[in-house]
């Protein structure tokens, strides 16, 4: 079985500063790890994702994640926000038949 | 591609009423999958289907029906409403090929309300 935990519900910046959204797994198998991003009313949109290759992931719109096995953490980060990164994030983990299990969601707000 | 489309966007029902949320995919993927999203929560899994003719349950699965006579389509069936399953449903698809794990992609989703 796995899971995930993001470590905070709600995460706020100041536009042009540093995003960290945190997320740590549990699994008994070499994971597959993702992170979704969703804008209000919106579907999923993929951001990255993580297959066993390099451990540093990068992906759209200037994000990034590093898989760090001993830490059993896969953190988002981004160097600069902007104020459309505003949205809900969530770390995921794929599990048997691809089976997905999602976290419960970071809320990014950006502020001016 | 149109990708994943999903049907219809929004939808109230009285409780006991029943209803089909159709999905389809166009992007010839093998696994199709529906996910129900609660307020403050990440999305659970409700069924599965790794091909044509093959469903599975998901975390979730009591109150729903599933289907995949095709592999483009997945509708998912509600028989007998409940408040409890007032929530915004999510359609999926992606390509799997043995023990890889590829990326979902999702539709935009439908919003019911069971009132």
């Amino acid at each position: 079985a796995q899971s995930v935990t993001q470590l905070d519900s709600h995460v706020s910046v100041s536009e042009g500063t540093p995003v960290l959204l945190r997320c740590n797994y549990s699994s008994s198998y070499s994971p597959s790890l993702f992170w979704y991003v969703q804008h209000p009313n919106k579907g999923l949109q993929l951001l990255l994702k993580y297959t066993s290759a390099a451990t540093l992931v990068k992906g759209i719109n200037g994000f990034e994640a590093e898989f760090k096995k001993s830490e059993t953490s896969f953190h988002l980060t981004k160097p600069s926000a902007h104020m459309s990164d505003a949205a809900e994030y969530f770390c995921v983990v794929a599990g048997g038949g691809n089976k997905l299990t999602f976290g419960t969601g970071t809320q990014l707000k950006v502020e001016l | 591609n149109a990708g994943v489309t999903q049907t219809p966007k929004f939808r109230i029902l009285k409780i006991g009423q029943s209803m089909t949320l159709q999905c389809a995919q166009d992007m010839n993927h093998n696994y199709m999958y529906w996910y129900r999203q609660d307020p403050g929560m990440g999305l659970k899994l409700i069924y599965y289907s790794v091909g044509a003719g093959i469903t599975d349950k998901g975390e979730v699965p009591n109150g729903y029906n599933v289907s995949r006579s095709t592999t483009e389509d997945f509708p998912l069936r509600l028989e007998l409403a409940a408040p409890s399953q007032t929530s915004v449903y999510f359609c999926a698809s992606s390509y799997t090929s043995g023990t890889v794990s590829y990326e979902q992609y999702f539709g935009p989703g439908t919003r019911l309300t069971v009132t």
